[in-house]
């Protein structure tokens, strides 16, 4: 079974702070996600990563970078984080047959 | 907006009925899939339609795919307690590299 392991189920962050999300991904997948999930508002992609070290913005890339140095991990950065980043973030990973494989999350709380 | 809608927001039925959730979307698609999300947990793939398929099944549950009406539908029949969770859409697009989520349909079933 493809494994998506996001490192912090809960944090929680004073504004300014700088915040790092990571994802590790057990299956060699090439392309790697990270979504922000709010209510009502579904899911919305922040970044995605093709291959290591390339990246590309999704549909709300503001206030966030990543990294991904290797093809198994995905790093979400939050510079300076702002109180309208509490939300949940899910990593993931997609398979051949273009199914999603998703981490359990990582809800964030900006005080 | 590419963004799918599901249809109803919430529905509670009794342990035993059937649940029909619908989704619509605006844009051509290369397929369209359901995710399961328990409370406060990552999105589990449940099954994928393809463009050219008009419905497919998967245990107890069976999702049908109007493309000239751009909806699905996903049936959960003989619902059971274990199934309270919430459903969404996702259409994929761009050979299916590129996924648009709706707000999801809240599914309660009450023992």
């Amino acid at each position: 079974d493809v494994k998506v392991t996001q490192s912090s189920r809960y944090l929680v962050k004073r504004t300014g702070e700088k915040v790092f999300l990571e994802c590790v991904q057990d299956m060699d997948h090439e392309n790697m996600f990270w979504y922000r999930q709010d209510p009502g508002l579904g899911l919305r992609l922040i970044y995605f990563s093709y291959d290591v070290k390339m990246k590309e913005k999704g549909d709300i890339p503001e206030g966030y970078s990543v990294s991904r140095e290797k093809k198994e991990r995905f790093s979400l950065i939050l510079e300076s984080a702002s109180t309208n980043q509490t939300s949940m973030y899910l990593c993931a990973t997609i398979s051949s047959p273009g199914e999603l494989f998703f981490g359990e999350g990582s809800r964030l709380t900006v005080l | 907006s590419q963004q799918g809608e599901e249809d109803p927001q919430a529905l509670s039925i009794q342990e035993g009925e059937n649940a029909t959730m619908n989704c619509s979307y605006k844009t051509s698609i290369n397929n369209l899939q359901w995710y399961r999300q328990n409370s406060g947990r990552g999105l589990v793939h449940l099954i994928l339609i393809r463009s050219n398929e008009r419905e497919k099944h998967s245990g107890r549950l069976r999702v049908t795919l109007d493309t000239s009406k751009k909806s699905s539908s996903l049936l959960i029949t003989a619902s059971r307690a274990a199934d309270t969770a919430s459903y969404f859409c996702a259409t994929a697009f761009n050979y299916g590299q590129n996924f648009v989520f709706g707000p999801g349909t809240r599914l309660s079933v009450l023992p």
